[in-house]
């Protein structure tokens, strides 16, 4: 069965950095696509970006390229979404998803569970 | 204002068919490439229901179906159940932004 594990709730301060992460199982980590997403607070999903851990090669929504970081550990079967100086407006659940299809854009499934991060003073 | 428009909600009663619009443009849907719809309940992981405009994964119920046709994408929901209120979300590629996005989501209320 395939499965993404996602890091617990997370809550931080404004500036303080951030690594929360999205273990798998399952399945071969290095041959699927993953992305992340996020959702704040009432508002809709939001397509952040994307990794092949077999490469690493890495693509950013332009809204998000700059503001995180996203990785990929190998030998752990593990992605990461990253910020080295979090915001107020990083306040958001953050969903990873296995990215599938041979087309663009590839569709996300299965999903974690889902991390909440809370910034705040 | 999401580049992929969605109603921000809809309504029916139980037993009823309900539809979901994702209306794009040349630079997304209309460019022909596919779109995707996730159902999402709250407090829980998004789910695939349609990929490739119109297939269903192993496990959703012929009861979800899509289509797409120009610049516009539809999910039909036929047999609305209580189960079914959720918010829906539409996904598809945009060669302008050079990135997969979202469209705004709809809520389903089953009256």
């Amino acid at each position: 069965e395939v499965q993404l594990v996602q890091s617990g709730a997370e809550v931080k301060k404004p500036g303080e950095s951030l690594k929360i992460s999205c273990r798998v199982s399952g399945y071969n980590f290095t041959n699927w696509w993953i992305g992340w997403v996020r959702q704040m607070p009432g508002k809709g999903l939001e397509w952040m970006g994307i990794i092949y851990p077999g490469d690493s090669d890495t693509r950013y929504s332009p809204s998000f390229q700059g503001q995180v970081t996203i990785s990929a550990d190998k030998s752990i079967s593990t992605a990461y979404l990253q910020w080295s100086s979090l915001k107020a407006s990083d306040t958001a659940m953050y969903y990873c998803g296995r990215l599938s299809g041979n087309y663009l854009p590839r569709w996300f499934d299965p999903w974690g569970q889902g991390t909440l991060v809370t910034v705040s003073s | 204002q999401s580049v992929l428009t969605q109603p921000p909600s809809v309504s029916g009663a139980p037993g009823q068919r309900v539809t979901i619009s994702c209306t794009g443009s040349s630079s997304n849907i209309g460019a022909g490439y596919d779109v995707h719809w996730y159902q999402h309940l709250p407090g829980t992981a998004p789910k695939l229901l349609i990929y490739g405009d119109n297939n269903r994964p192993s496990g959703v119920p012929d009861r979800f179906s899509g289509s797409k046709s120009g610049t516009s994408a539809s999910l039909a929901i036929t047999g609305l159940q209580a189960e079914d209120e959720a918010d829906y979300y539409c996904q598809s590629y945009d060669s302008s932004l050079s990135g997969s996005l979202f469209g705004g989501g709809t809520k389903l209320t089953v009256l």
